[in-house]
């Protein structure tokens, strides 16, 4: 069982945004800060957000992730089959001194 | 071009050892904290263990403490995992990964590729 909790799925249609949830608590999310990283078919997960909303050089701006006490968000605006993929939140842990995941949340473009 | 090349998993008995590598080019080695991060099949990513930058500190999940060692030999800009003990449900692909430090304030920056380990009897 993950540390973090997200939704198993999420699904939309070519164009449209969906938002992913995270939900932590005091020790994780509540004090540090919350990463996205996204998987598509196995391959290595690719960083899409750090230090909450930043983005890094290549993730273009319809991607955006925010941050409200032990919960974040990630949003992706204009979805496009290649967001197809595994999603992961992480956040470290101050009470084990860990990363923590969430469980991941699969995106389907219909 | 960041490159971390993993490598050193194969199919292992309960109880074994095995030793995992990773080299980094392309990246300021030394700057870099370095991480081990797993998949077991079907399942999502967990955490195992970091080194700070220069090694003088190392960090391990609950799960693996006590068994496994990371270590790292900046000279040859490689990260190793020593793996004791050897479990069923330590099966699965290991990724190499490096961040600026060990903290919060600094994600997962590049993956490596993954090596797959299997404990099986």
């Amino acid at each position: 069982q993950s540390v973090l909790t997200q939704p198993l799925s999420v699904s939309g249609t070519p164009g449209q945004k969906v938002i992913i949830s995270c939900s932590g608590s005091d020790s994780d999310i509540g004090f540090n800060y919350v990463c996205w990283y996204q998987q598509v078919s196995g391959a290595a997960p690719k960083l899409l957000i750090y230090r909450n909303d930043q983005r890094p050089s290549g993730v273009p701006d319809r991607v955006s992730g925010s941050k409200s006490g032990t919960s974040a968000s990630l949003a992706i605006g204009g979805l496009r089959s290649e967001d197809e993929g595994q999603y992961y939140c992480a956040a470290w842990d101050d009470t084990v001194n860990s990363w923590v995941f969430g469980g991941g949340t699969k995106l389907t473009v219909l | 071009d960041v490159q971390l090349v993993d490598s050193g998993g194969a199919p292992t008995q309960p109880g074994g050892s095995l030793r995992l590598s990773c080299v980094a080019s392309g990246l300021s080695f030394n700057s870099y904290a370095m991480n081990w991060v797993r998949q077991a099949p079907g399942k999502g990513l967990e955490w195992v263990s970091a080194v700070s930058s220069a090694g003088g500190h190392t960090f391990y999940s609950d799960s693996v403490g006590g068994r496994f060692n990371i270590s790292r030999d900046n000279s040859k800009n490689t990260v190793s995992l020593q793996m004791n003990s050897l479990r069923v449900d330590d099966t699965a692909v290991y990724f190499c990964v490096a961040a600026r430090a060990v903290a919060s304030l600094y994600p997962f920056e590049y993956w490596g590729q993954g090596t797959l380990v299997t404990v099986s009897s």
